[in-house]
């Protein structure tokens, strides 16, 4: 069974803190994704990888980071969190390939701010 | 970008047949329409897409019409389990990601 999984499911932080959320996939998929998910306003894509080591932005990338020093495994980092980064965190993954492009996503990370 | 328009939500009585409707006027000759759900508390899930044919799966069939500007998800025979937020995504041909929108809340009703 394919899995996406990511390393908390809540998370409370304080202002100005590092934060770091980890995400691990199995399926050897050479893309990942960060999504931030609010209400009414549906996902919203923060960064993307299409390999090891490499990035491009999303439609909401400020305040945000991303590293991809494996294959398997893409993290979101937040390195001052700010209350308006409490959001719901959802990451995916996908292989390449014109025709089918069925992204797996993990289960999110609620992160709350304070 | 090629932008989806959906109900903001729909009922429909279980074991009754779910049909989820989207616009998206302004999408390109090679651009993909897919369908995504989300039940409350977990990840987006696909369902199923197409180019320009119907398209049937395990779990539902896709009607895009003739000019392309608009398409329909079929649940055949909702089931309370098919109760979620409903995605209707058409594919940008440069970059790699997918545009959410809101979404249908779908409420399948005893």
């Amino acid at each position: 069974d394919v899995k996406v999984t990511q390393s908390s499911r809540y998370l409370v932080k304080r202002t100005g803190e590092k934060v770091f959320l980890e995400c691990v996939q199995d399926m050897d998929h050479e893309n990942m994704f960060w999504y931030r998910q609010d209400p009414g306003l549906g996902l919203r894509l923060i960064y993307f990888s299409y390999d090891v080591k490499m990035k491009e932005k999303g439609d909401i990338p400020e305040g945000y980071s991303v590293s991809r020093e494996k294959k398997e495994r893409f993290s979101l980092i937040l390195e001052s969190a700010s209350t308006n980064q409490t959001s719901m965190y959802l990451c995916a993954s996908s292989a390449p390939g014109t025709g089918t492009y069925e992204q797996y996503f993990g289960p999110g990370t609620r992160l709350t701010v304070t | 970008d090629a932008k989806t328009t959906q109900p903001t939500s729909m009922d429909c009585a279980e074991g009754r047949a779910a049909n989820l409707p989207c616009n998206h006027s302004t999408i390109s000759g090679n651009e993909y329409v897919y369908w995504y759900r989300q039940i409350h508390s977990q990840g987006p899930q696909y369902i199923i897409h197409g180019l320009k044919n119907n398209e049937t799966n395990e779990m539902a069939s896709l009607i895009i019409t003739e000019d392309r500007k608009s398409s329909t998800l079929i649940l055949p025979h909702a089931t309370l389990r098919d109760t979620a937020v409903y995605y209707c995504i058409v594919y940008r041909n440069y970059g790699q990601n997918f545009v959410f929108g809101p979404g249908t809340r779908l409420s399948v009703l005893p």
